[in-house]
């Protein structure tokens, strides 16, 4: 089973940020936080990842709380092609599992 | 940017029939895996591949399935004697191998398996 806990379903505003939490209070000290995304049928698409740091790429912000139990995924401008399912994902190393959730279902809308 | 890409995008098949999914992992990655997805459901994993031997299968990947990498630039996943629960979106994915480093996997489009 996930080891994140992550709201059914947001909405957000096109050109607002979107802050999608996620709980994962059974993480342990080598797991880092992944973000997918799963747009329709597409095969899911990697967005960012972090161990204990706050991180930031082309696509979004990553930011960890202290005791590294929860986190927020946040898509400074979102547009409606952001419109999708978000998966946050523990993981502890290269050729083990990733084990999906249900995920957050982002709408946004116009 | 590099990809990962999955051939045919859909395959309709008898059930019985054997089937094989091919994927062509990035390049410069290591660690090669299959998820499927049941339609409606959620991703699930079934095996991860890294230098010529399987790494971790899940419970789903019992004696039907196997995996090979034939050449050095093509992974497949094969199912022996298809069933009708076997229908669903296949997905292959690749990642880097960097020590002391957690490397993302990359997925590709999937192939949508259909057994008749």
């Amino acid at each position: 089973d996930a080891k994140t806990t992550q709201p059914t379903s947001m909405d957000c505003a096109e050109g607002r940020a979107a802050n999608l939490p996620c709980n994962h209070s059974t993480i342990s000290g080598n797991e880092y936080v992944y973000w997918y995304r799963q747009i329709h049928s597409q095969g899911p698409q990697y967005i960012i990842h972090g161990l204990k740091n706050n991180e930031t790429n082309e696509m979004a912000s990553l930011i960890i709380t202290e005791d590294r139990k929860s986190s927020t995924l946040i898509l400074p401008h979102a547009t409606l092609r952001d419109t999708a399912v978000y998966y946050c994902i523990v993981h502890s190393g290269a050729g083990t599992a990733l084990i999906f959730g249900k995920g957050t279902t982002l709408s946004v809308s116009s | 940017e590099p990809e990962v890409t999955q051939t045919p995008s859909h395959q309709v098949t008898q059930m019985g029939q054997e089937v094989i999914l091919r994927c062509v992992p990035i390049s410069n990655h290591l660690y090669f895996y299959w998820y499927r997805q049941i339609l409606g459901q959620k991703v699930e994993f079934l095996v991860s591949f890294y230098n010529n031997e399987i790494s971790e299968k899940s419970e789903i990947f019992d004696d039907q399935f196997s995996v090979e990498r034939p050449d050095g630039s093509n992974f497949t996943l094969k199912i022996r004697s298809t069933k009708l629960e076997d229908s669903a979106m296949y997905f292959c994915a690749s990642s880097e191998v960097k020590f002391y480093s957690n490397q993302p996997q990359h997925f590709g489009d999937g192939t949508r398996l259909s057994i008749l």
